[in-house]
């Protein structure tokens, strides 16, 4: 079946940073993505990739995915205390389900 | 732009006691529409999704329904509310027809079953 992990905890010093991992079962997932959730809130998509790419960079957001591995990062830098959220990754299996599977979400803490 | 919103922002309710959830979206036509369950701050877990008026699936057996009344309307509903039942429910829409189905999430709604 369709599965996403990821890791529960990360915790990094503000300035430094931050990847955030997720593994995926569905080799026929199309499209791959990163949400964030503050504190009793919503998610906000924060990025997407295609499943035919490797690598998508938008301003402090590095986003790497390996297909052949299933896996999928999240590499955000010169990490600041707003960035302190749960972040989820997505899958949006391939076929003609209008679904995504989410990741369990990392909860990623900034030391000041 | 598309809003998506989500009242009431918080409820407290007794257990046995009927709920009604209610999302709409703004500035889109013909939306997919769903409703997730979070628990303890963690974990999304999908409810109900309908791509259409009236068109309803169901992802887990539960006491609670949804319903479309109206094409940018989506609530979700218990006749009799369970302890089980306290979370975090967000509704989310994705454009019909789109290759990416990204989902955009509203605030939520904080339930809590006494």
């Amino acid at each position: 079946g369709e599965d996403v992990e990821q890791s529960l905890f990360l915790s990094v010093r503000e300035g430094d940073s931050s990847v955030i991992n997720c593994t995926y079962t569905d080799s026929s997932s199309t499209y791959l993505y990163w949400y964030k959730q503050e504190p009793g809130a919503g998610l906000q998509l924060l990025t997407y990739i295609f499943s035919n790419m490797d690598m998508k960079q938008d301003q402090r957001l590095t986003v790497l995915l390996n297909k052949k591995d299933k896996h999928l990062s999240l590499r955000i830098a010169d990490t600041q205390t707003g960035d302190s959220a749960i972040y989820f990754c997505a899958e949006k299996t391939g076929g003609a389900t209008n679904k995504l599977i989410f990741g369990t979400g990392t909860l990623l803490a900034v030391q000041p | 732009s598309q809003t998506i919103h989500q009242w009431p922002a918080t409820l407290v309710q007794p257990v046995g006691s009927p709920l009604s959830l209610e999302c709409t979206v703004e500035g889109t036509s013909n939306p997919n529409l769903y409703w997730y369950r979070q628990a303890a701050g963690r974990g999304l877990q999908l409810l109900f999704y309908s791509v259409g008026i009236g068109q309803i699936s169901s992802e887990v057996p539960q006491n609670l329904s949804a319903s479309r009344p109206q094409d940018r309307q989506f609530i979700l509903s218990s006749k009799k509310l369970l302890l089980s039942d306290s979370g975090f429910y967000l509704c989310a829409w994705t454009p019909s027809g789109g290759a990416r189905n990204e989902q955009f999430f509203g605030p939520g709604t904080r339930l809590t079953v006494l």
